[in-house]
């Protein structure tokens, strides 16, 4: 199996401009997480999908993030309008299982938002 | 409070020693608990999961449980340099949400 896929792997974008990072989960996985990693805050969960439908987006920063899952191969996080302190690593993780906690992450988009 | 708590370190043991890691949370009703291993510029990888109070040994591995003190640990033997990376604590909580701790980065010493 290839594992979660997400593209792009880095990503530089000035303030203001919209950002749309990818993810492909693991075939036959049914949930699918994004979270973001910083140095301050860690490992946080931002909004998963069981099924293509959102279960849980309590972790969604503000309005300027926004999530869709068309179907279950695909996934897009999007940032609009971008800001410097979106700058992180965001991954993206999918599970066959309804623990939470099971998961396969994928290699992470590093973002910098100058 | 934070929902999940570790030391950030770095913990440095010596190759072949065993590397104790703590975990606290604080949601009593929380049920499962995991650790991650992530070694720099990379993701993190599930390496131990845990529900119940005790021990669970996977390898060198041992993640222990203890719920009435609210802590969880992970110890790992014969400790490698290979091992040296930072280790996250996870907890699902009574309403079934995921936190993460910071994580502790352990460097193993050759």
């Amino acid at each position: 199996d290839a594992g979660v896929i997400q593209s792009p792997r880095h990503e530089v974008t000035e303030m203001g401009q919209e950002v749309t990072l990818r993810c492909k989960p693991i075939s036959g996985h049914d949930y699918l997480f994004w979270y973001r990693q910083t140095m301050m805050r860690g490992l946080e969960l931002l909004i998963y999908f069981n099924n293509n439908v959102p279960i849980d987006d309590s972790g969604m920063p503000e309005d300027r993030f926004s999530a869709k899952m068309p179907n279950a191969s695909f996934s897009t996080l999007k940032i609009q309008p971008s800001e410097p302190r979106d700058s992180a690593v965001y991954f993206c993780a999918s599970s066959l299982s309804s623990v939470l906690g099971e998961q396969y992450f994928g290699p992470g988009t590093r973002l910098t938002v100058t | 409070q934070k929902e999940v708590e570790q030391n950030s370190g770095p913990l440095s043991v010596p190759e072949g020693a065993i590397a104790s890691l703590n975990c606290t949370y604080s949601d009593r009703v929380s049920q499962s608990f995991f650790w991650y291993r992530q070694y720099s510029g990379k993701s993190p990888e599930l390496i131990m999961s845990i529900y119940s109070n005790g021990d669970k040994e996977d390898g060198r591995f041992t993640a222990q449980l203890n719920k009435a003190s609210q802590y969880v640990s992970l110890l790992i033997r014969d400790s490698q340099p290979s091992d040296s990376a930072t280790y996250l604590c996870a907890v699902n909580t009574g309403a079934n949400n995921l936190f993460f701790g910071t994580g502790t980065r352990l460097t193993v010493i050759p």
